[in-house]
């Protein structure tokens, strides 16, 4: 399987304890994203990585929370001192090209894995 | 802040019926994406909408893209029990901003045969 893989899909955690989750992206893919997704609600942006570089990240990521993509590939996303609020889907998502705002077909997809739920206790 | 919201939030429907889903923003997108979203899984990318007006047909599902590119509505005709999952609008506003999508909150479908 050549997709986005996500890893652990499933962390049951005490509050207070840190996780860790692992995105893989798709080879090659220069762009990785991470999103949450809570109960009935869509996707919200977190943060993205072009390369080894965080561009760009979200109001929503606290203190608490750190990605990070060391050589470019794959990345983790650590939340410390976890809280019952962070309980939520972590989905992550790679994209092939720099995203330049005109879609292409083929090009410019941005791919989702199957995320790694949270459940805080 | 920009916003998409999705109606209906929730849509339950007998198999060979059609329905419409509505996603609506007062910002103009560069782009929309709609995506399927089975429980427990990400989601999967139906179709891709760039420019305003557009119509692209998947199969049964019909996808338009406002004139003004501030609106969107997927159709699915003659829906069948495997179409049930949540719906999903996301769109990309602005140009050069990395491919972050901002989604509506979802259209759970369900489709009783």
């Amino acid at each position: 399987d050549t997709g986005v893989s996500q890893n652990p899909r499933h962390k049951i955690t005490k509050r207070g304890q840190n996780v860790t989750f692992r995105c893989d992206p798709i080879s090659e893919h220069n762009r990785l994203y991470w999103y949450r997704q809570t109960l009935g609600q869509g996707p919200e942006f977190l943060t993205y990585f072009q390369n080894e570089a965080q561009l760009e990240k979200s109001r929503l990521l606290s203190d608490r929370f750190s990605a990070e993509r060391p050589k470019g590939s794959f990345s983790t996303l650590e939340i410390q001192r976890t809280e019952q609020g962070d309980s939520a889907m972590y989905l992550c998502a790679s994209s092939p090209t720099p995203w330049t705002g005109v879609p292409v077909l083929s090009g410019n997809t941005i791919y989702f894995g199957e995320g790694s739920w949270l459940t805080v206790v | 802040t920009q916003l998409l919201e999705q109606s209906p939030q929730f849509l339950s429907i007998q198999e060979g019926e059609n329905l419409t889903v509505y996603c609506n923003s007062s910002s103009v997108f560069s782009s929309l994406q709609w995506y399927r979203q089975e429980p427990g899984e990400g989601p999967v990318l139906l179709v891709t909408v760039v420019t305003g007006g557009e119509v692209k047909k998947l199969k049964r599902l019909t996808f338009q893209f406002g004139d003004a590119r501030k609106d969107s509505s997927l159709h699915i005709t003659a829906a069948q029990p495997g179409d049930t999952g949540l719906y999903l609008c996301a769109g990309e506003w602005g140009y050069n901003q990395g491919g972050k999508l901002i989604f509506g909150q979802g259209t759970e479908l369900s489709v009783k045969p």
